[in-house]
């Protein structure tokens, strides 16, 4: 059974630092992984999609990368500001189980980036 | 703008009542989902649906009900059969099912249902 693991489960920074935010996976039998950002009550927001295939993705200042083999992902987050701080959670789409579009999601990392 | 709608944001219930979560969306998506979050926990599928008139049920779908008889809209019902209903509701769409980006995930704002 695939499960999705983030670390840490909070992180808190000062504005203007670059920071890492790690996801892990049991299970290297994925199409996809993706980074999303979720505000305090609110839906989740798509970051960035990971193919199987890709090692990285850039979008601004995020840059996502991929280890299929090692079931790990990192989303790096450059010069962060206040804005950034929010819950960001990784999800991981299986390639088998039928077709079904399934993501299997982390429990997220909740940022706070201090002013 | 072209995005998914849920209401009510939020939703009080008494033990052994139904409630029925709305969601609409005018993305032209064909698939459509509910999720369920709770803290400390990621999210979790309860129920989704590939075309009108079709839905299967996702990890935890005890306790609840859908219908999907147009596309643009996909209600959950939550009954009284579900034990702990209190949690956050999150309806998703995608265009599609295939691998790619056909499969990305809208979601909508959410809606917290607490039961009293």
């Amino acid at each position: 059974k695939q499960e999705v693991t983030q670390i840490p489960a909070a992180l808190s920074v000062p504005e203007g630092e670059n920071l890492v935010l790690n996801c892990s996976f049991t299970d290297s039998a994925i199409y996809n992984l993706q980074w999303f950002r979720q505000d305090p009550g609110k839906g989740l927001t798509s970051l960035l999609l990971i193919q199987s295939s890709q090692r990285e993705q850039t979008s601004g200042r995020l840059n996502a990368s991929l280890d299929k083999s090692s079931g790990r992902s990192t989303l790096y987050i450059a010069a962060s500001q206040p804005g950034d701080s929010a819950t960001y959670l990784c999800a991981v789409r299986q390639s088998y189980g039928g077709a079904t579009n399934k993501l299997i999601f982390g429990t997220g990392t909740l940022l706070a980036v201090q002013p | 703008d072209g995005g998914i709608t849920q209401s009510p944001k939020y939703l009080f219930r008494k033990e052994g009542q139904n409630v029925t979560l709305s969601c609409e969306q005018n993305l032209n998506h064909d698939a459509m989902y509910w999720y369920r979050q709770d803290p400390g926990q990621g999210l979790r599928l309860i129920y989704y649906s590939q075309i009108v008139n079709d839905f299967q049920k996702g990890d935890i779908a005890e306790g609840y009900s859908v219908s999907r008889e147009k596309k643009e809209s996909f209600p959950l019902t939550v009954t009284s059969a579900q034990k702990n209903p209190t949690a956050f509701y999150l309806c998703a769409s995608s265009k599609g099912q295939g691998v790619g980006g056909a499969n990305v995930l809208t979601f909508g704002a959410g809606s917290r249902l607490t039961v009293l």
